[in-house]
Parts: C-alpha cells; sequence; structure tokens
C-alpha cells in the first residue's frame, strides 16, 4: 500500500469555526509532513513530524495545530482561519532520515481544499 | 542551501511534439533530485528520481530526466506530448541521507498540450 489518504477532500469554514484535518498513512513511514499550497504556486512545507514528534515548524500561525496521535495518522486542526488561508492542504509522508544510504522520496495525498469565508 | 529554479512557468507543446521542462538546482553537494507532476486539484505524483548512479532516470508515462552535474541541470523530457501530460510540474530536491527530509520545490512549470 503506498497510498497516503487525507479527509474531508472538500472544507468550508467559517472564521470562528473549529474545524480538522486528517492524514493517514499505511507504509510504515515515520516522518510526516504538513504542506499548504495556494493557486499556481509550489507546496510551502507547515510541519514535520519525525517519530511522532514535532520537528519542524515553519514559523506557522498558531490558529494551526498540527498533532500526530499515532505513527500512521497526522492531524491538522483549524481555528479562527482567515479568508487567506484558503487553499489545498497536502499531507505527505516518508521514511525517516537516518543518514543512511537510499531514497527518503515523500509521498503526497490527494490534499483537502479548504475554503474559509 | 539548496535552491531549484524552473525556467518557463508556462511551457506549450503541440500533440506528438518533444516536452522539454526545464530545472536547475544550487547546491554545494549534489542533493536528491525530483519531477513531480500534479493534475489539476490534485496531489503530487512521483515521476521520477534521481539519487546515485545512471544519471539519465527513467519515469512514469514516457518521461525521463537526465542529471548533468556540470550544468547543475536536470531536465525533464517525454519524446512525444499526450493531451493527457497537461499539468502542472514541479521539480524538487532534498539533501543527501544525514542532511534531513527537506523538500525544496521550483517554483512549478504549467505545461499546456494542444491540438
Amino acid at each position: 500500500d503506498t497510498e497516503v489518504t487525507q479527509t474531508p477532500k472538500h472544507l468550508v469554514m467559517g472564521m470562528t469555526n473549529k474545524k480538522s484535518l486528517k492524514c493517514e498513512q499505511h507504509m510504515g513511514h515515520r516522518a510526516m509532513y504538513w504542506y499548504k499550497q495556494k493557486a499556481k504556486k509550489p507546496p510551502e512545507l507547515m510541519f514535520v513530524y519525525s517519530y511522532e514528534k514535532l520537528s519542524i515548524n515553519e514559523s506557522v500561525p498558531s490558529r494551526f495545530s498540527p498533532e500526530c496521535p499515532n505513527s500512521s495518522l497526522l492531524n491538522l486542526h483549524l481555528h479562527a482561519l482567515q479568508p487567506e488561508d484558503s487553499a489545498l492542504y497536502l499531507c505527505a509522508s516518508s521514511q525517516v532520515d537516518l543518514g543512511l544510504a537510499g531514497i527518503n522520496e515523500q509521498f503526497f495525498g490527494p490534499g483537502t481544499r479548504l475554503t474559509v469565508l | 542551501a539548496q535552491s531549484v529554479t524552473q525556467l518557463g512557468s508556462h511551457v506549450s507543446v503541440s500533440e506528438g511534439a518533444l516536452v522539454l521542462l526545464r530545472c536547475n538546482y544550487s547546491s554545494s553537494v549534489p542533493p536528491y533530485l525530483f519531477w513531480y507532476v500534479q493534475y489539476p486539484n490534485q496531489g503530487l505524483q512521483l515521476l521520477l528520481k534521481y539519487t546515485t548512479g545512471a544519471t539519465l532516470v527513467k519515469g512514469i508515462n514516457g518521461f525521463e530526466a537526465e542529471f548533468k552535474k556540470s550544468e547543475t541541470s536536470f531536465h525533464l523530457t517525454k519524446p512525444s506530448a499526450h493531451m493527457s501530460d497537461a499539468a502542472e510540474y514541479f521539480c524538487a530536491v532534498s539533501p543527501r541521507p544525514g542532511g534531513g527530509n527537506k523538500l525544496t520545490f521550483g517554483t512549478g512549470t504549467q505545461l499546456k498540450v494542444e491540438l
């Protein structure tokens, strides 16, 4: 199974709502990522989890709160978002970089299209 | 620090014509190199990758890319374009093992295929 799944596919929320995005993989990967992608732009890294611990936070506003409850799941909790946060949110997973030879390619999910009204 | 430059944000070709998408990287050590494709409203799909060994890499859907260290390039080609190739293409680099998992993307090239 080389698939990363994301739910929901689409999400519309108001600026006062609280919602969550979910990501799941069963490839045994211990690194998981959240990216934000605006239209016609490359993905921008938001967070990286390694062995279920947050290892990179790219100075993301606190209205985005990631969570990695186990090695297969990654959540992104959303609260008090702004219209400019509307984007495609992509999840990815890979092997952890252990400094060994071999590729640590990232596998991407289909994304959640988020619209903030 | 690593960076990726994709020349041409939009490329238009006729169906059956050669596809050439350009990618140049900047890195103190040759990185790992990737090409991803993104169809509208979808995630990124890996087309091909270069790590070590043979510099001509073959990927899915008839695409290939050649790593040229002297030119710091990793251009993507396909001999004959198909309408289904119309998509956004991203070149990306990551450090070699021990350098972390962080991918650095180019700005992307939108490929249009015309009849």
